[in-house]
């Protein structure tokens, strides 16, 4: 176990809705990346945060947003789903100095 | 950019033979390489990286890589398979941006399918 928490298990929400999903980052990391994996692929980097702003992006649209608190935990929210957000969502946490990413075991969001 | 390539999406051993998991990558500058496996319904666990200190490196379980500048490859080997190594595994390299932000690249997965 990496002491990386997310919540919930799983979701199942219809198309158009919007999504909460939460991350608890390993004690005294300070840096939480958020991936999408959907099935059968392998994880995309969505965005990093580091010290609650975002400071990395990867090729997804604005409707993916997200929130680091001052406890280094981490919020993605997804807006106006569409089917294709279908996905495990996974939480990574690391220090600022290294490159070793720890993950969650995830989110399985479900788009109806 | 940095990009891995994982040589077969699909592997199947019997138990107790040599695994062999195939990687290739591209970087323009000396990578920090990683393996993950995801176990069914499971997050990604970590199973080693090199990071050049040396080039075979040992992780968890009694697998272990070797990276071979030469051949641009990182291959994961385990001398004898277990029924519990049946799972994904992942290459990954790490890319590091201006701003001073890092991702994880990771490979396509390798299926590994473990026989009695």
């Amino acid at each position: 176990e990496t002491g990386v928490t997310q919540s919930p298990t799983h979701l199942i929400k219809t198309r158009g809705q919007q999504v909460t999903l939460r991350c608890s980052s390993q004690s005294g990391h300070n840096t939480v990346s958020w991936y999408q994996q959907a099935l059968g692929q392998g994880p995309q980097f969505i965005f990093q945060y580091y010290r609650e702003e975002e400071n990395g992006r990867g090729n997804f649209p604005p409707r993916f947003s997200g929130l680091q608190f001052p406890n280094y935990s981490s919020e993605l929210n997804v807006n106006a789903l569409e089917l294709d957000d279908s996905a495990l969502y996974l939480c990574a946490s690391r220090t600022g100095g290294q490159d070793t990413q720890y993950f969650g075991p995830g989110t399985r969001l479900t788009v109806l | 950019a940095q990009s891995v390539t994982q040589l077969d999406s699909h592997v199947s051993v019997s138990e107790g033979t040599p695994v062999l998991l195939r990687c290739n990558y591209s970087s323009s500058y000396s990578p920090s390489l990683f393996w993950y496996v995801q176990h069914p319904n499971k997050g990604l666990q970590l199973l080693l990286k090199y990071t050049s200190a040396a080039t075979l490196v040992k992780g968890i379980n009694g697998f272990e890589a070797e990276f071979k500048k030469s051949e641009t490859s990182f291959h994961l080997t385990k001398p004898s398979a277990h029924m519990s190594d049946a799972a994904e595994y992942f290459c990954v390299v790490s890319a590091l941006f201006s701003g001073g932000y890092n991702k994880l690249i990771f490979g396509a997965g390798t299926r590994l399918a473990v026989h009695p």
